[in-house]
């Protein structure tokens, strides 16, 4: 099946840095999205981008579906970023989304 | 706007009991469903998924089960919980090949 491998597995970051989370997937992906996993296990979307970039306040994202990867841009890190970030993708035709590991991060106020 | 629903917060159960997880939608209708577990810092196993009404897809043999006796209702199932069923389950769903999105998950343990 496809693997899903996310880098770092984790990262400590002073209050104020910026950062970039990559993903890299082994096969053609209809689907790709982060998400952010909080201290209190909820997952909250932050994109839907199975191909190009998107930006969301202090967040973007880009994907470039023909070699594979997608990357997470965090600008001006603020301590309630904390968690883990996740990766999840579907491949063509299917109907299943494949979790990465996960990054966990960690901003120091 | 679509609602997921998924209880109970957090559960004890002791080894051998049985479980029922229960996740409803509200605000969609035919979703593709899904189970999902995640170990203590570890990331998102696929269980089941479901594309309709009676149709449950496996991905990992183990000690459960689920079930989809309504378009908008997805139960997970054991008979007899095993320690290894600890772990924090996570519903989720979407439409189509479409984003999806999660439950607020069950903290399993078992004792």
């Amino acid at each position: 099946g496809i693997q899903v491998e996310q880098s770092p597995p984790d990262l400590i970051l002073q209050e104020g840095a910026n950062s970039t989370l990559r993903c890299n997937f082994s096969d053609s992906v209809n689907n790709l999205q982060w998400f952010h996993q909080n201290p209190w296990g909820q997952l909250i979307n932050l994109f839907y981008i199975p191909s190009g970039t998107k930006q969301n306040g202090r967040l973007s994202a880009t994907t470039v579906a023909t070699e594979r990867y997608s990357l997470l841009y965090i600008s001006s890190s603020q301590t309630t970023d904390s968690g883990v970030y996740f990766c999840a993708v579907e491949m063509g035709g299917g109907f299943k989304t494949i979790f990465g590991a996960g990054t966990r991060l960690f901003v120091k106020a | 706007s679509q609602t997921i629903h998924q209880w109970p917060a957090t559960l004890v159960q002791p080894v051998g009991s049985p479980l029922s997880l229960e996740c409803t939608v509200e605000g969609t209708s035919n979703p593709n469903l899904y189970w999902y577990r995640q170990a203590a810092g570890r990331g998102l196993q696929l269980l089941f998924y479901s594309v309709g009404i009676g149709q449950i897809s496996s991905e990992v043999p183990q000690n459960l089960s689920a079930s989809r006796p309504q378009d908008r209702q997805f139960i997970l199932s054991s008979k007899k919980l095993l320690l290894s069923d600890s772990g924090f389950y996570l519903c989720a769903w979407r439409t189509g090949f479409t984003e999806a999105f999660f439950g607020q998950g069950t903290r399993l343990t078992v004792v």
